[in-house]
């Protein structure tokens, strides 16, 4: 059964560039989240995924876009690269959207250098 | 402002000791939990705790989830090198996005 898996793992850009990061969700799960892990802090809800619809959005500007596909699986985009966006980006599946104590599996990460 | 705060941030200890790190709020949760995560990979749950007072057991590792359910503790007997990680908590308010504390960094040495 395989989990969550995330591509690339690793990724160097340019300020001002753009970036896609990529998701696959853990089989028979349909919600994707995604989440900044910075240096030394907590992770961060970015947004979340379901039925190929934002539903929910945390606090982090526009140049932050996301995507999901009729298989479930996610896409971030980020625009306008900053410095500050260098971080650990995590995709967690889910099956439904939150409800009490619903569990998330995260996938690895995508590893963001931002110079 | 934090809204989960944990503590120590830091803490390495030897094999064998036992150790208690806590994430506290002054917000109440709808539900806790705890994850590990490890070098270059994402955080594994280990544990949601959704009563308060409620006391959960995964092996070494005891979980409680405070009475007013703003706080927990996670309890480590006998520390193993193989416990070495971060330690991150992470709560939930009704069905808004989990909240993540800024993590415990653990560090067992042989």
């Amino acid at each position: 059964d395989a989990g969550v898996t995330q591509s690339p793992t690793h990724l160097i850009k340019t300020r001002g560039q753009q970036v896609t990061l990529r998701c696959s969700p853990k089989s028979g799960h349909d919600t994707v989240s995604w989440y900044q892990q910075a240096l030394g802090q907590g992770p961060q809800f970015i947004f979340q995924y379901y039925e190929e619809e934002e539903r929910q959005r945390g606090n982090f500007p526009d140049r932050f876009s996301g995507h999901q596909f009729p298989n479930y699986s996610s896409e971030l985009n980020v625009n306008a690269l900053l410095l500050g966006d260098s971080a650990l980006y995590l995709c967690a599946s889910s099956l439904g959207v939150w409800q009490g104590a619903g569990e998330q599996y995260f996938g690895p990460g995508t590893r963001l250098t931002v110079t | 402002t934090q809204l989960l705060e944990q503590s120590p941030q830091f803490l390495s200890i030897q094999e064998g000791e036992n150790l208690t790190v806590y994430c506290n709020s002054s917000s109440v949760f709808s539900s806790l939990q705890w994850y590990r995560q490890e070098p270059g990979e994402g955080p594994v749950l280990l544990v949601t705790v959704v009563t308060g007072g409620e006391v959960k057991k995964l092996k070494r590792l005891t979980f409680q989830f405070g009475d007013a359910r703003k706080d927990s503790s996670l309890h480590i007997t006998a520390a193993q090198t193989g416990d070495t990680g971060l330690y991150l908590c992470a709560g939930r308010r009704g069905n808004t996005p989990l909240v993540f504390g800024k993590g415990t960094r653990l560090s067992v040495i042989a």
